[in-house]
This record gives C-alpha cells, sequence and structure tokens, in this order.
C-alpha cells in the first residue's frame, strides 16, 4: 500500500513570493491533516480535513494561508506571500478514522 | 496545550532501558507516541486511551496515568534502530473542533550508541 505522498520535497524561495505544497493521502482515509514542524519542535496542526470539510482551522493563518482539499481526496496548501518564519518543514498525514497518524515524508522550504 | 517532555535527550549504550515521560495540564482523552529519524516522517508506536492502560509491543510500552494527565514510555533493552526523537501528543477532553486535535511536544531525542 502506497503511504501518503508530497511535493515537493524541498522548496526554496524568496520572500513575498507564492508557494504552494501537494499532499495525496492513503487511499481510503478521510482524514487529512497539514502540519507545521519548526526545527527541534513537534508538530503543530495547520488545518484538519474530514473528507472535503475543514473542522478544524482554527490555526490556519488566514491572511497568507489557505487551503483546499476538493473531492475529499488529495490537498493543497498555499502561502501567499511567504515570509522568513514561515521556513519549516510542513508535514502532511492521513488517517482513516481519529487515530493513528500516518505521516508524509514532509516538504521542507526555504525562505530567503 | 502543549505537553511537557522530559528529558529533552538521552544517551544510552544498547541494551541499556530508558524511560521518557509526558504531562499534560489538562485532562487527556488520549495519549499517542510517535518515532522520527532524522530527516523522516514521524512513525506512529502507539496510542493509549483513558482508562489508565499499559500497551506495548517488543521492548517499547507505555502507560497513561489519567489521574495525572501524565504517560511514560518504556524502551527496554535498546537497540540501535531506537535512535531518533519521541514525541509525544496529547489529545484533551474539550468540544467542538478541538476533538480529535493533537497537541504534540518538543520531544526527546534518543541517541544509542553500539
Amino acid at each position: 500500500e502506497a503511504g501518503v505522498v508530497q511535493s515537493p520535497r524541498y522548496k526554496i524561495i524568496e520572500k513575498k513570493q507564492p508557494v504552494a505544497f501537494w499532499c495525496n493521502p492513503i487511499s481510503g482515509h478521510n482524514t487529512l491533516y497539514w502540519y507545521l514542524q519548526n526545527l527541534g519542535q513537534g508538530p503543530e496542526l495547520l488545518i484538519r480535513y474530514e473528507n472535503e470539510e475543514a473542522v478544524d482551522d482554527s490555526q490556519l493563518p488566514k491572511d497568507r494561508f489557505s487551503a483546499e482539499r476538493l473531492k475529499g481526496v488529495d490537498s493543497t496548501l498555499k502561502i501567499q506571500p511567504a515570509e522568513l518564519g514561515d521556513s519549516a518543514v510542513y508535514l502532511c498525514a492521513s488517517s482513516l478514522v481519529a487515530g493513528e497518524l500516518f505521516f508524509g515524508p514532509g516538504t521542507r522550504l526555504t525562505v530567503l | 496545550q502543549q505537553p511537557v517532555q522530559s528529558p529533552q535527550a538521552v544517551i544510552l549504550r544498547e541494551g541499556e532501558d530508558a524511560v521518557i515521560n509526558c504531562s499534560s495540564s489538562k485532562a487527556l482523552y488520549s495519549v499517542h507516541w510517535y518515532r522520527q529519524k532524522h530527516g523522516e516522517a514521524p512513525v506512529f508506536l502507539m496510542i493509549l486511551l483513558k482508562g489508565g492502560e499499559q500497551k506495548g509491543h517488543d521492548k517499547i510500552s507505555a502507560s497513561f496515568n489519567e489521574k495525572k494527565q501524565q504517560s511514560s514510555l518504556y524502551l527496554t533493552a535498546s537497540q540501535l534502530s531506537y535512535s531518533g526523537t519521541y514525541f509525544c501528543g496529547t489529545e484533551i477532553i474539550g468540544r467542538g473542533s478541538t476533538l480529535g486535535r493533537l497537541y504534540f511536544g518538543r520531544g526527546t531525542q534518543l541517541t544509542v550508541w553500539p
């Protein structure tokens, strides 16, 4: 069974540029998460989807971040414009029901 | 909301035991444990639900004391492959959109030497 797929794996951009990350969860997993992980820290939830619905997005900085999960399968997280402090690893995870999270390899974003 | 993990780092020789602790100031529904190796994604180890149960597989086990809102991860006879950063994730008893949300600790870095 394929795991959670994320792309790109690495992204380097200049500040004020837009950037987008893509995630394809494990087939059949209804719940999809986007986490942010800073160096030396644990993952922090940005947004959680149940199928197409964003059920927990209170920690998503909506002035510059947006996300969508069309058709309840894959998802895109966008930052526009990016700031220096956005440099981090962006992890996507999925789960069948509340419980074990399966994480993707992450996208390492560097904002110059 | 973020749980506190201790110690921050542990260095062991192969075959030695270690305990990693996780505590929360909030009433917990569940505690999750994950291991992350450098440059890789976190990998699930186990979930403990409130009820004070203890779980384990192979030589890694965990306990959950719901009265104290604490969980401990026990690594017995550590192997080189146990090296990595261990995170606990806590699910707080709550309402609305925070139901099911995991708050991760800052992690405990475990290094096992031969």
